[in-house]
């Protein structure tokens, strides 16, 4: 268990329809950061929160948004949902530790 | 082309082998490496941290940094078959108080099985 949790674990939705995925920090850690992983992709950067602020964005897509809570835990919100959406989201946390990962949610769109 | 390379492999190597993981970087200001392992699509599991140029050593595990080639190693000795998941190199700009860069960027991961 690397403290870093995020539920739920799989999700199968329709084309169309919006998810959300949630993640809790590993206790102490301020930044939250969300990255998916398709299987023909490695591990993309979509975006970082430190201690409820955006910090950095990368390749997300303007369908997907995110927060941080004022107690940490952060929520990825997928919208219009579309075939090629489907993969593994981690979210992972840091600072002061090094990076870690939760067990990540498997989102499947059908 | 990409910041990080990693040869994706796959790597299949003998129990008790030694086996060597390799990642070439362009970007300069990358300052903190990590090599990480994922099991079968399982979440990144965090096996090595280091900071700058050097060797860093962890039980079977030895991580190289070389920042003049650009160039980070992971060295596993007495390899088994439970090392056997896909190796990801990571790297990051910097960490600075309360206003780190954080974000890390990943090899593509260099898929290794172990057999006995």
């Amino acid at each position: 268990d690397s403290g870093v949790t995020q539920t739920p674990k799989h999700l199968i939705t329709a084309t169309g329809q919006r998810v959300t995925l949630r993640c809790s920090p590993r206790s102490g850690d301020l930044s939250v950061y969300w990255y998916q992983q398709s299987l023909d992709q490695g591990l993309q950067f979509l975006i970082q929160y430190y201690n409820g602020e955006e910090r950095a964005k990368g390749n997300i897509l303007e369908r997907f948004s995110a927060q941080q809570f004022p107690d940490l835990h952060s929520e990825l919100n997928l919208s219009s949902l579309e075939l090629g959406d489907s993969a593994l989201y981690f979210c992972a946390s840091s600072q002061p530790n090094p990076m870690i990962f939760g067990p990540g949610t498997r989102l499947t769109v059908l | 082309q990409k910041e990080v390379e990693q040869d994706p492999g796959p790597l299949s190597v003998p129990e008790g082998a030694i086996v060597s993981l390799n990642c070439t970087y362009s970007n300069s200001a990358f300052q903190y490496f990590m090599w990480y392992r994922q099991y079968s699509r399982k979440g990144p599991e965090l096996l090595m941290y280091t900071y700058s140029s050097g060797n860093k050593e962890d039980g079977r595990f030895t991580a190289q940094v070389d920042k003049s080639s650009k160039y980070i190693s992971l060295f596993i000795r007495d390899s088994q078959p439970s090392d056997s998941a896909t190796y990801l190199c990571a790297m990051s700009a910097f960490l600075s108080g309360g206003t780190s860069y954080g974000k890390l960027t990943f090899g593509q991961g260099t898929i290794l099985t172990v057999h006995p």
